[in-house]
């Protein structure tokens, strides 16, 4: 069962543009979301994460906001640079053990 | 400076064989992790240690032995190879629990043929 889910497997999106990539959920002890960020034969980067207890988190170009009710989650990239271009995994956690339940991931293609 | 480290970046084995994967972190975290990458891109949690403790087995099969020597270290043995367990393997640090963020290592290709 896939607690965690991305259904889009692929964004393309114009250089200077939002990005928006979207996660949902479905186990409510979820309680700790993250979002990283992967390039080809590289481990998963750190990018931002939020808490339950709020419902945005900023930090410079990258905004995760939270609908507890919706078990939703999204990314905002803001501007968008060929940079971004990579797969992104959201991930949750919930209990003791901190252990992450990952998404299947998003490819970003951020075009010049 | 590398946070997590692990060896060999690749590794190519034939069934039946056992090998090991080493993992070290210089970030003075607590906890460290096993996950598995397959062939659909699917990261799955295998393993968890904090502070040299056993905390998260998941449903992997017996052949597969984490070690954890000490804070820093995290070593994956896996017995008697198969085809399935052809798949990158990621380890992970985090500075503690239950909650934070997991840092990553640069993964290890396995190949088994």
């Amino acid at each position: 069962d896939q607690q965690v889910k991305q259904n889009s497997p692929s964004l393309s999106v114009q250089e200077g543009r939002i990005s928006i990539l979207n996660c949902d959920y479905t186990n409510s002890m979820f309680d700790y979301f993250l979002w990283y960020k992967k390039y080809p034969a590289e481990g998963p980067t750190f990018l931002i994460s939020i808490s339950s207890i709020k419902d945005k988190n900023e930090d410079g170009r990258f905004t995760v906001f939270l609908n507890k009710s919706a078990k939703h989650l999204s990314l905002h990239i803001v501007p968008s640079q060929p940079g971004d271009s990579a797969v992104y995994f959201c991930a949750a956690s919930g209990g003791a053990t901190n252990k992450l339940i990952f998404g299947t991931g998003t490819l970003l293609a951020v075009q010049p | 400076d590398t946070a997590v480290s692990q060896t060999p970046k690749y590794l190519v084995t034939q069934m039946g064989n056992d090998k090991s994967i080493k993992c070290e972190q210089n970030l003075g975290h607590d906890t460290m992790y096993w996950y598995k990458q397959d062939s659909k891109k699917f990261l799955k949690i295998m393993f968890s240690y904090n502070n040299k403790e056993l905390i998260i087995n998941e449903t992997v099969p017996n052949r597969f032995s984490p070690k954890s020597p000490d804070k820093a270290h995290l070593n994956l043995h896996i017995n008697s190879l198969e085809l399935g367990d052809s798949a990158v393997y990621f380890c992970a640090s985090s500075p503690g629990l239950p909650q934070g963020e997991q840092y990553f290592g640069p993964g290890t290709r396995l190949t088994v043929t």
